[in-house]
């Protein structure tokens, strides 16, 4: 199909561990968000990319998260030693350029045991 | 800070009308949104206001009030389907976007 898509679907993984969420976004949208949800939560914002850049990553909780996007389309989420605590499901979004809805992906469920 | 409240859970029946209210403060405003959550899915855009007044939508409305921080999305003639969670999100100055806890509606035959 022509929406988000994000892998894996599930990662469960240990403490300690290093782990990467992959996010493709829709052909030619600019704009590409980073959010965590916990259950019963609402999506809680992390990064925000306009192209390639970071235009905004004060949501990310503290710097064993990073993220990238190098070329405008694909972005990769890393987290590194995972806590149980970042357990949660990592939802991607996009939007053009000049849009305002933005469309979400499946999301990747994260479980750090 | 940074704040978005809604009620938590709400009931209605099937074919009746229901309206979710959501109460913000932020440290910016460009615009306020509604999106639907079916339980383990993607949340999906239902509605943007960033002036005040409403927007309808089919079944859906939603209004904003700026100066007393205030929306609300009402639906009309509930389906079964439109069981889900409703969240309220606020996009600052700069698209970081503020997500409230959302609104769990069961809607009842």
């Amino acid at each position: 199909g022509a929406g988000v898509s994000q892998t894996p679907s599930n990662k469960v993984t240990e403490k300690g561990k290093y782990v990467e969420l992959r996010c493709d976004p829709i052909s030619g949208h600019t704009a590409l968000y980073w959010y965590r949800q916990s259950l019963g939560q609402g999506p809680e914002f992390l990064i925000y990319f306009q192209g390639t850049g970071a235009a905004d990553d004060s949501g990310l909780p503290n710097d064993r998260f990073f993220a990238v996007r190098p070329e405008g389309s694909v972005s990769t989420l890393k987290i590194q030693r995972t806590e149980r605590g970042d357990s949660a499901v990592y939802l991607c979004a996009s939007s053009a350029r000049g849009g305002n809805e933005q469309f979400f992906g499946p999301g990747t469920r994260l479980t750090v045991l | 800070g940074q704040n978005i409240d809604q009620p938590t859970e709400m009931t209605a029946t099937e074919g009746a009308i229901v309206q979710i209210n959501c109460t913000y403060q932020t440290s910016g405003f460009n615009g306020l949104f509604w999106y639907q959550q079916h339980a383990g899915e993607a949340p999906t855009f239902l509605s943007y206001n960033v002036l005040d007044g409403l927007e309808e939508k089919g079944r859906f409305s939603s209004f904003l009030s700026r100066s007393k921080g205030y929306s609300y999305l009402l639906l009309k003639e509930l389906q079964m389907k439109d069981s889900a969670s409703y969240l309220c999100a606020v996009a600052n100055y700069g698209q970081n976007f503020v997500f409230g806890p959302g609104t769990r509606l069961s809607v009842l035959p």
